[in-house]
Parts: C-alpha cells; structure tokens; sequence
C-alpha cells in the first residue's frame, strides 16, 4: 500500500521567507500528485496537483511543486511566505488511478510571524 | 465548483451513542466520499456511497459502525454508532471534481467529540 510521509511537522518562519515543505511517497506506479491547504476556521482546498507533463505545477497564490520521480518526492515551495500562508498543509497521492481514493500525509503546520 | 454542505459542524457526544452526519452537495454527482481526520493524524477514507447500492467500505472500516445511506444523487449520510472517544474526530464528506472527474473536493467537516 502506499504511504505519505511529510518530515516536517510544525514550521515557523518570518514573512518574506522562502519556504520548502517536504513530501515523499512509497509507490512504484503512476501517482497523482495533491497538496492540499487548510487555513485556520475553513475546509481543506486544493492547492495544486500533478498528473503528468511538467514536472514543476504551479498552484494558487504563487505555490508550486515540483514532482522529482527518481526521489519518490514532491515538494511545496514558495519563495516570499506572506502572515496569510499560515495554515495545515497537507500532501496527499493517488496510485493505481482511483481517483477517490487519497493517501494523505500527516500534514505540516505552518505558521508565518510578521 | 460544487458546494459540500454539511451538518452538524460539530458536536459533542456521550459513548454510546449514535449521530448522524449530513453530506448535501450543489450538483448531482455519482459518488459521494467518508473521511475521517482524527487528531493528530492524517486523513482517511472511511467508504465510498454509490447512489443506488450499498456503500465500499475501506479496510478497517465496517457497516455496523458506520452505516451510510444514499437515497439521491446529491445527499448522503454516516451514522457513526455506539460512539467511544476513539470516535472523536472530524469526519469529512467529499466528491470528484475536474475535467476528469479527478480531484477531490471537500466540505467542511463535522467534528465530533465524545465523551
């Protein structure tokens, strides 16, 4: 079965900081790549995807993730956080092509200090 | 986009008992989704509600438990039965979405503490 793993757990960082959220995945097949984002008091919003092509997906709000398939990875970056940025992100996979059926990570908290 | 209602946003319950989550959404669409996202973890399906047959349910998860019903192509329900605090979560109900029918969309959740 295939699994999510997100290292980072709780991240703080200043407004204008660069942020990389990190997210490996176990699965040998053709993956669906998600992150998802939950701001504080709202419901979970997809931030960007991967399906296929290029590897490096632009999302909402000037987040992007690139898919490195040799490393299992897909990473969240954004170069300049804003206070805004603060919320749960969570990097979730679908294998096998069932669309419904998501692996998500455990999720990592951001938290962006003025 | 679809619109995922749902109701009760939360709730606090006593063991043993059973409550139901309502999932409306905006559109008709062939499947509806369980979550449940218990504290400190991620999220996992519970089942699939297919709108005119019985429920999939996922490993780990049974029918007693977590009876569903689908009487339409835009309402769903979980009933969450003989509630212990290990219940204690926020269940979210979710459909596909997208060009291909790909992505999922969520609601808000219902989050259930029991006591």
């Amino acid at each position: 079965a295939q699994s999510v793993s997100q290292h980072n757990h709780h991240v703080i960082l200043s407004e204008a900081a660069s942020l990389e959220l990190g997210c490996n995945y176990s699965y040998g097949g053709t993956v669906n790549l998600f992150w998802y984002v939950q701001y504080p008091g709202q419901h979970l919003q997809l931030l960007l995807k991967y399906f296929s092509g290029d590897p490096l997906v632009k999302g909402i709000k000037g987040f992007e993730a690139e898919f490195i398939k040799s490393k299992f990875s897909f990473n969240l970056r954004k170069p300049s956080v804003q206070w805004s940025d603060t919320a749960e992100y969570f990097c979730a996979v679908n294998a096998g092509g069932t669309a419904s059926k998501l692996t998500f990570g455990t999720g990592t908290r951001l938290q962006v200090t003025l | 986009s679809a619109v995922i209602s749902q109701k009760p946003s939360r709730d606090i319950c006593q063991r043993g008992t059973s409550l139901t989550i309502q999932c409306q959404v905006d559109s008709q669409v062939t499947m509806m989704f369980w979550y449940r996202q218990q504290p400190g973890q991620s999220l996992t399906l519970i089942a699939t509600a297919n709108q005119g047959s019985e429920a999939t349910y996922e490993s780990g998860f049974v029918i007693d438990k977590f009876p569903i019903s689908r009487p339409n192509l835009t309402f769903s329900t979980l009933t969450v039965s003989n509630m212990s605090p290990e219940d204690s979560s926020i269940y979210l109900c979710s459909v596909l979405q997208g060009a291909g029918a790909n992505v999922l969309t969520f609601g808000a959740g219902s989050r259930l503490t029991v006591l």
